[in-house]
């Protein structure tokens, strides 16, 4: 059983619809991370969050809005998406710095009609 | 210039036999090593990890790291068919706080 879960599985979503992507850790960490991964591709970081605030954006498109309401969740809100967003999303968490491993939810497979 | 690079594969191994995956990085400051496991349509999932050069060994699986060459590498002993899967190497770079850097992957294929 992983100990992060990210919620829902599986999504399909219009182009003009509004969605969010939830994610929980009770691993004690205290970075979190949002990862985008399309078929035969190594993850592709989006945004990392360590000690709930936001360190590090990858130059993400603004219809991908991440929040971190408390240490243990993260949520990426989904505004307007692109045929092109269709993808894995993997959410991790580790303790901070980057020096420690990464343990990663099932993900969330999101389809863009 | 990429930053991790690992062979694409595919490498393809007999059953029981040895499996050798291999990385090499470019920032010489590295401290952190990791090695995933990645299935088709799964969620990558930590295999190793290692921090001092030499050998670290956990069951069927060895990591060995060389910083001064720059290599990193996983050997998978008495590899079974179960291990056929893509292999993500991960590196925390000396300036890249808060982020690994993946290789592109390797798919290792163990047939019976």
């Amino acid at each position: 059983d992983t100990e992060v879960t990210q919620t829902p599985k599986h999504l399909v979503m219009g182009m003009t619809n509004k969605k969010s992507l939830k994610c929980e850790q009770h691993m004690g960490h205290r970075a979190m991370y949002w990862y985008k991964q399309k078929a035969k591709k190594p993850p592709e970081l989006m945004f990392v969050y360590s000690y709930e605030k936001l360190s590090i954006n990858e130059s993400v498109p603004s219809r991908f809005s991440p929040e971190c309401p408390n240490s243990s969740l993260l949520n990426l809100h989904l505004h307007a998406l692109q045929p092109e967003d269709s993808a894995l999303y993997l959410c991790a968490s580790s303790r901070p710095g980057g020096a420690e491993p990464q343990h990663f939810g099932d993900g969330t497979r999101l389809s863009i009609l | 210039q990429k930053e991790v690079e690992q062979n694409s594969g595919p490498l393809s191994v007999p059953e029981g036999a040895i499996a050798s995956l291999n990385c090499t990085y470019s920032d010489r400051g590295s401290q952190s090593f990791f090695w995933y496991r990645q299935y088709s349509g799964k969620s990558p999932e930590l295999i190793m990890f290692i921090y001092s050069n030499g050998d670290k060994e956990d069951g069927r699986f060895t990591a060995q790291l060389n910083k001064a060459s720059q290599y990193v590498s996983l050997l998978i002993r008495d590899s079974q068919p179960s291990d056929s899967a893509t292999y993500l190497c991960a590196v925390n770079g000396e300036t890249s706080y808060d982020k690994v850097i993946f290789g592109p992957g390797t798919s290792l294929s163990v047939i019976p």
